[in-house]
């Protein structure tokens, strides 16, 4: 079968450091992407690794070890607007077209003053 | 933000009547995708278009069909709704299959 782990629930302070773990098991794998969605929104896209290694944008960083099957994402200075539900998806192939996602659960992040 | 809505945002229907649900896009986007999102199962997708007819199944297609007569519109069918079929549906896009895919705001369906 095809699963993707992560916790369910963090909880963090304003401006400290929060890591979000995913492990995955796909039948195939192109690519790990990472998205955020506040309550009752749309999810919206945050990064993407098809490589090993850290990929930084602004106060969000992701990570990838795909000799692993495991990523995370890194949440730097939190702020309380960074309260919401992140969601790790694997690129994976199924029926011959790539790019579809398969999501983990989510991690319900709160952020507390 | 990507130019993406769903209609309608919210329905109430009650089981075995049929629904459809519209994905419109103004971005001119190829590659569209009905998903579903449930709690404790993250969203899941349902079906995919990768062009003007050209449709294929997600991994929750049971029950489901879909249609893309122009680039613009995805829509979603519920044949015979069931309360299994009550969700939060939502309907994204994405320039190609290698391309980060964006979010339409969601339709709130409940099946009584």
């Amino acid at each position: 079968g095809q699963s993707l782990e992560q916790p369910s629930e963090v909880t963090a302070v304003e401006g400290a450091i929060v890591q979000i773990n995913c492990t995955y098991q796909t039948s195939g794998f192109y690519g790990l992407s990472w998205y955020q969605q506040h309550d009752g929104g749309a999810p919206t896209f945050l990064s993407y690794n098809a490589l090993d290694g850290l990929e930084e944008t602004g106060r969000f960083s992701s990570f990838l070890s795909r000799s692993d099957s495991y990523g995370y994402l890194l949440l730097q200075e939190l702020q309380m607007k960074d309260s919401a539900s992140y969601f790790c998806a694997v690129r994976d192939s199924y029926g011959g077209a790539t790019n579809k996602l398969i999501f983990g659960t989510g991690t319900l992040l709160a952020v507390q003053p | 933000d990507a130019g993406i809505t769903q209609s309608p945002r919210h329905k109430v229907t009650e089981t075995g009547t049929p629904v459809t649900l519209r994905c419109h896009q103004t971005e001119n986007h190829r590659y569209m995708y009905w998903y579903r999102q449930d709690p404790g199962h993250g969203l899941r997708l349902i079906h995919y278009s990768y062009g003007v007819k050209d449709t294929d199944k997600g991994e929750v297609s049971d029950g489901y069909s879909v249609s893309r007569s122009k680039t613009e519109d995805f829509l979603l069918t519920l044949e015979s709704a069931t309360s299994s079929q009550t969700s939060v549906y939502f309907c994204a896009i994405s320039e190609s299959q290698y391309n980060e895919q964006f979010f339409g705001p969601g339709t709130r369906l409940t099946v009584l």
